[in-house]
Parts: structure tokens; C-alpha cells; sequence
């Protein structure tokens, strides 16, 4: 089991670029970062996914190293909608016996006006 | 926009009760997961199934707790009786075939339904 560490919250304000780190250490070759937004009262909710290297959408960026040994998430210009916990995932197939999508603990952002 | 429908959405009962939530995945998706978060515990994975089958339901207390998806647009999770540690947000997902070989999949949540057990 790939299992996820990241920081338990995050302070910023308006305007500015958050980035939240996830390590995990024990990642496998078939594995797939992706990283979910919760809103309170809501379910997960998909932003991103890579598996080296750079991606970028229209919500967010993912920096992940060559060793893949951890991944960044980057939040341009944060406005207070952005407050959610951002978890980070690193999930396999079930064929090949091992857990799958397993959550971690989160990162709880709190943005500020 | 594609979604997963779960109900209820509220649902408070007794100890002891008998609580079944719902799931409809989205058309066409052929993986369902069951997850319960709390505030103590977070997210957890109670059980997932592909092509209606179960893969893993190693999360879930045995005992009490019973998922199935009688056909692919209907997946149920019971648990009889119900407990107050039972308490929580149980949230449905699914997700498309999934890619074995890339590894690569994408989870699609429902809205959660909140069970109270008194």
C-alpha cells in the first residue's frame, strides 16, 4: 500500500499561490498520483492527476519529480472558495492485489480575505 | 453533467435498526466504492466492485455490514443492526474501466449520505 504524508493544514490569502506537498515514499511503478478537493457537506471532488513530470489544467498544476517519491500541488492565485481539504492519492490497479485508493488524512487549506 | 445519486441523504434511526443507503453509479462505469468518513477515522474504504463483483471488502466490519450491487446501476450498502459508532457520511463512488495496465483511474463521488444512529 502506497501510503500518502502531507501537511494536516494550510494558511493563505487571497491572491496567492498554495502549494501542498504529498510524499509518498513507497510509490510503485503502475501508480497514479491524483489529487481530490472536499467541500464541506460534499464528496471528494477530482483536480488532478499525473504520473511524472508536469500537468497542468484549468484548476491547478502537478509537479511531480523524477524519483516520484512525492508530488506538489499548486494553486494559482487562491481565492476563499478554495477553502476544502486537499487529499493526495496514490492508487493501483486491484488486479494486482494490492489496496487501492486509500485516502489519507488530508490537507485542510484555509484561504484568507 | 454525469453524477452519482446516493440515498437518503439524511437518514436517523434507533440502535439496532436496519439502514440500507443506495447507489446508481454513473451509466457506464463498471467501479463502485463504498467509503465512510468521520471525523475521527476520515475517509475510509469500506468495500469497492468491478463488474458488479466484489474485488475488496476488507474494510468493512463483516458482521454487521453488507454490500451488493444487485444489477450495474444499483449498489447497496446495509448494516443490520445499526450502532451508534456507525455514525458517518457514507459516500458512493465510481469509476470507469478501470486501466490495469496504466493505473490510472478517476473517482466520481456521490453527495454522501449521513446516517445518525441514536
Amino acid at each position: 500500500l502506497a501510503k500518502t504524508t502531507q501537511p494536516i493544514s494550510m494558511d493563505s490569502y487571497e491572491g496567492q499561490e498554495v502549494n501542498i506537498t504529498c510524499s509518498h515514499n513507497n510509490i510503485a511503478t503502475n501508480d497514479y498520483i491524483t489529487w481530490y478537493q472536499q467541500f464541506p457537506s460534499q464528496g471528494p471532488r477530482f483536480i488532478i492527476q499525473g504520473y511524472k513530470t508536469k500537468v497542468t489544467n484549468e484548476v491547478a498544476s502537478l509537479f511531480i519529480p523524477a524519483d516520484r517519491k512525492s508530488s506538489t500541488l499548486s494553486l494559482p492565485r487562491v481565492s476563499l472558495s478554495d477553502t476544502a481539504v486537499y487529499y493526495c492519492l496514490v492508487g493501483d490497479s486491484p488486479d494486482t492485489g494490492r489496496r487501492a485508493l486509500t485516502f489519507g488524512s488530508g490537507t485542510r487549506l484555509q484561504v484568507q480575505p | 453533467d454525469a453524477r452519482v445519486t446516493q440515498t437518503p441523504r439524511h437518514k436517523v434511526t434507533e440502535m439496532g435498526q436496519e439502514v440500507t443507503m443506495r447507489c446508481q453509479p454513473i451509466l457506464g462505469h463498471n467501479t463502485v466504492f463504498w467509503y465512510r468518513q468521520t471525523m475521527m477515522q476520515g475517509l475510509e474504504l469500506l468495500a469497492y466492485f468491478r463488474n458488479r463483483a466484489p474485488l475488496d471488502d476488507s474494510g468493512m466490519p463483516k458482521d454487521r455490514f453488507s454490500a451488493e450491487m444487485p444489477d450495474a446501476t444499483l449498489a447497496t450498502l446495509k448494516i443490520q443492526p445499526s450502532e451508534p459508532r456507525d455514525s458517518a457520511v457514507y459516500f458512493c463512488a465510481s469509476s470507469a474501466e478501470w486501466l490495469s495496465v496504466s493505473g490510472a483511474n478517476v473517482l466520481t463521488f456521490g453527495a454522501g449520505s449521513r446516517l445518525t444512529v441514536l
